[in-house]
């Protein structure tokens, strides 16, 4: 089974529209890390935004704000007014237990245009 | 702070050679992990590094090495490359200071196997 799962392979947005990218989650960790990434198209992963898995409140980083339903396993990335800068490879990822040892687990992604 | 450097960027192999990769993560960071990125596979963790040892490897032949000098300074060496080893690999750099975890990621280098 898959540990991430993004379910919008693509997504076309209109400029200034706000953007829900979802990602669900599986783990039996109770300590866990959830991130999302955006990858333009020169290649770099630019890291976004991080809820950890005590974390009470929802994450937010200027327009990114991560929806974390703990009970779901979900950690939805949400971009209000977005910008023609937005438009990107998204990914949602996880890392397991303590430590950072294990790596970073991550989905299929979601490629997201923002139309004029 | 400067970001995480990779060198070189691009790189174009023929079968059978062998490759190496640096990486200089973010200063003050200990723990270097590599990742190879392939539109079948998508991003697949190779292995992590803090303290010069490797603390853990994905699911990768031994033909995939690597290691950290007492810099944090990071090599991966793959030989005998197939056709299949072009892709790109991102080097991601942590802090590892409490529950500070969050890994920055380099360029990239993008490695072509002909």
């Amino acid at each position: 089974a898959q540990k991430i799962t993004q379910t919008q392979p693509g997504m076309f947005v209109q400029e200034k529209e706000a953007v829900t990218l979802d990602c669900t989650y599986d783990t039996s960790d109770q300590s866990y890390g959830l991130f999302w990434y955006k990858q333009p198209s020169s290649g770099e992963m630019i890291f976004l935004i991080y809820q950890g898995s005590y974390d009470e409140q929802n994450a937010t980083e200027g327009r990114y704000s991560l929806n974390f339903q703990k009970a779901r396993k979900s950690a939805n990335l949400v971009i209000s007014a977005s910008q023609l800068g937005d438009s990107a490879m998204y990914f949602c990822a996880m890392r397991e237990g303590l430590g950072g040892a294990d790596g970073l687990t991550f989905g299929k992604g979601t490629h997201l245009i923002i139309q004029p | 702070k400067a970001g995480v450097t990779q060198t070189p960027r691009y790189l174009i192999k023929t079968r059978g050679q062998q490759v190496t990769l640096s990486c200089s993560p973010i200063s003050g960071h200990r723990s270097v992990s590599w990742y190879q990125q392939t539109p079948g596979q998508g991003l697949q963790f190779l292995f992590e590094y803090f303290s010069e040892t490797q603390r853990n490897k994905g699911n990768f032949p031994g033909r995939f090495s690597g290691r950290q000098f007492s810099n944090s300074r990071s090599e991966m060496n793959v030989s005998t490359l197939e056709l299949g080893d072009s892709a790109l690999y991102l080097c991601a750099s942590s802090p590892l200071w409490g529950d500070e975890d969050t890994q920055y990621f380099g360029p990239g280098t993008r490695l072509t196997v002909l």
